[in-house]
């Protein structure tokens, strides 16, 4: 399997513009999730799906963020209007269940810059 | 406030040497505890996962501890390799809410 894919694999922007981070989970999982992680707090959880689902998105910072899952094989997190804040490293993982050993699996991430 | 912190923040050892990393936790609810390892430039890769009532577990040269009653764990790396060299994440929680800390940056010297 080619694990969690993500695309771009850096992004920069203008602020003001709209940016769409796009993931491809591991076949076959049912839990997706998205994560951003700067240097100052680390990795933070956004969102999470199951079966497509929203299920958790009290992590999404402000209405700027929204994320969708229109299938079992991509999701994408979009941000409008960026802001140089939204600056960070944006991870999707996925998990085959729900359970509290389950692995999630990580993708490599996308490096977002907004000037 | 749930909150895992993790020291030392950083650290330098050398190749061949062992070196213990801490974590300290205040999480609830907790039924399980991770550790993560993430290159540069990578995204985190799953070490180890205990729940409440296991105490230790190993997966080859890393080894992790839990004592859920002073809420605290410890990654233990024997006989460090270059590729050792990465941030290891402490990571404490249940599954659809787990907290995150910042990490400890490794670096194994030759």
């Amino acid at each position: 399997d080619a694990g969690v894919i993500q695309s771009p694999r850096h992004e920069v922007t203008e602020m003001g513009q709209e940016v769409t981070l796009r993931c491809k989970p591991i076949s076959g999982h049912d839990y997706l999730f998205w994560y951003r992680q700067t240097m100052m707090r680390g990795l933070e959880l956004l969102i999470y799906f199951n079966n497509n689902v929203p299920i958790d998105d009290s992590g999404m910072p402000e209405d700027r963020f929204s994320a969708k899952m229109p299938n079992a094989s991509f999701s994408t997190l979009k941000i409008q209007p960026s802001e140089p804040r939204d600056s960070a490293v944006y991870f999707c993982a996925s998990s085959l269940v729900s359970s509290d050993t389950d692995t999630q699996y990580f993708g490599p991430g996308t490096r977002l810059t907004v000037l | 406030k749930n909150q895992v912190e993790q020291s030392p923040q950083s650290l330098i050892i050398l190749e061949g040497k062992n070196c213990t990393l801490q974590c300290n936790y205040t999480v609830s609810p907790f039924s399980n505890l991770r550790w993560y390892k993430q290159d540069t430039g990578r995204g985190p890769v799953s070490l180890t996962i205990m729940t409440f009532s296991e105490n230790t577990k190993s997966n080859g040269r890393y080894t992790a501890t839990l004592d859920a009653d002073t809420k605290q764990s410890s990654l233990h790396i024997t006989a460090s390799q270059l590729s050792d060299s990465a941030s290891y994440i402490c990571v404490v929680g249940s599954f659809q809410k787990l907290v995150f800390g910042t990490g400890t940056r490794l670096l194994v010297s030759p």
